[in-house]
């Protein structure tokens, strides 16, 4: 079955950096796009990016842009979202997903548990 | 960027209600509509997709409509395990947004 597990829970202080990773299981790690969206607490959700496995090429929301990178292990079957020069308006919770690009749609099927990222001094 | 605004913010309803919410694309996006399910703690569930089109394993009472700016999203006879909130994303282009959630709570 399909699985997106990610890494634990961190504690970051400002201005640093944090890299979450997301391991895939079930499936062709290299046929699907991974998203990562964040939601900070009692907020809605935020796209912030997506990376292509298979060639590595990603797409960023602007606002991210620039102290966002997102990377992927084809060997691991894992991606990873790392970002830089964290504020305290980073904390939030971090989802991975899976995206289905079918002739019917495009759509975010399969969800990793989640990441919190706590930054504080 | 595409700007998807939901309606309502929120709203309070009954076991055995209907409920409608709606989701509007600030242009046309063809069917390329997501609804996603959400419940304290938990991450997003996919409900919808195409606008329309039913997840393998979601309850028959949800249902998609809608193209092109405007979309429903309808919950026909409302349970308890249905008050959480509700996401839109348009899989348009990138970004790909997400409308700001429609929090169903129990009246």
């Amino acid at each position: 079955q399909v699985q997106l597990v990610q890494s634990g829970a961190e504690l970051k202080k400002p201005g640093a950096s944090v890299k979450v990773s997301c391991k895939a299981s079930g499936y062709t790690f290299t046929a699907y796009y991974m998203h990562w969206v964040r939601q900070a607490p009692g907020q809605g959700l935020d796209w912030m990016g997506r990376i292509n496995p298979n060639t590595g090429v990603t797409n960023y929301a602007q606002k991210f842009q620039g102290r966002v990178t997102m990377t992927r292990d084809t060997s691991m079957s894992s991606a990873y979202m790392e970002l830089n020069r964290l504020t305290s308006d980073d904390t939030a919770m971090y989802y991975c997903a899976r995206e289905v690009e079918a002739t019917t749609g495009r759509f975010l099927d399969y969800w990793g548990q989640g990441t919190l990222l706590t930054v504080s001094s | 960027d595409i700007q998807m605004t939901q309606s309502p913010s929120s709203l309070s309803a009954s076991v055995g209600d209907r409920v409608t919410i709606t989701c509007r694309a600030s242009q046309s996006i063809g069917t390329y509509l997501t609804w996603y399910q959400q419940k304290p703690g938990k991450a997003p569930k996919l409900l919808i997709y195409a606008a329309s089109s039913l997840q393998s394993g979601v309850p028959s009472r949800f249902s998609g409509g809608g193209s092109g700016t405007d979309f429903t999203l309808t919950i026909s006879s409302l349970q308890p395990e249905d008050f959480a909130t509700y996401y839109c994303q348009q899989s348009y282009s990138t970004p790909r947004t997400f409308g700001q959630g429609t929090k169903v709570e129990i009246k």
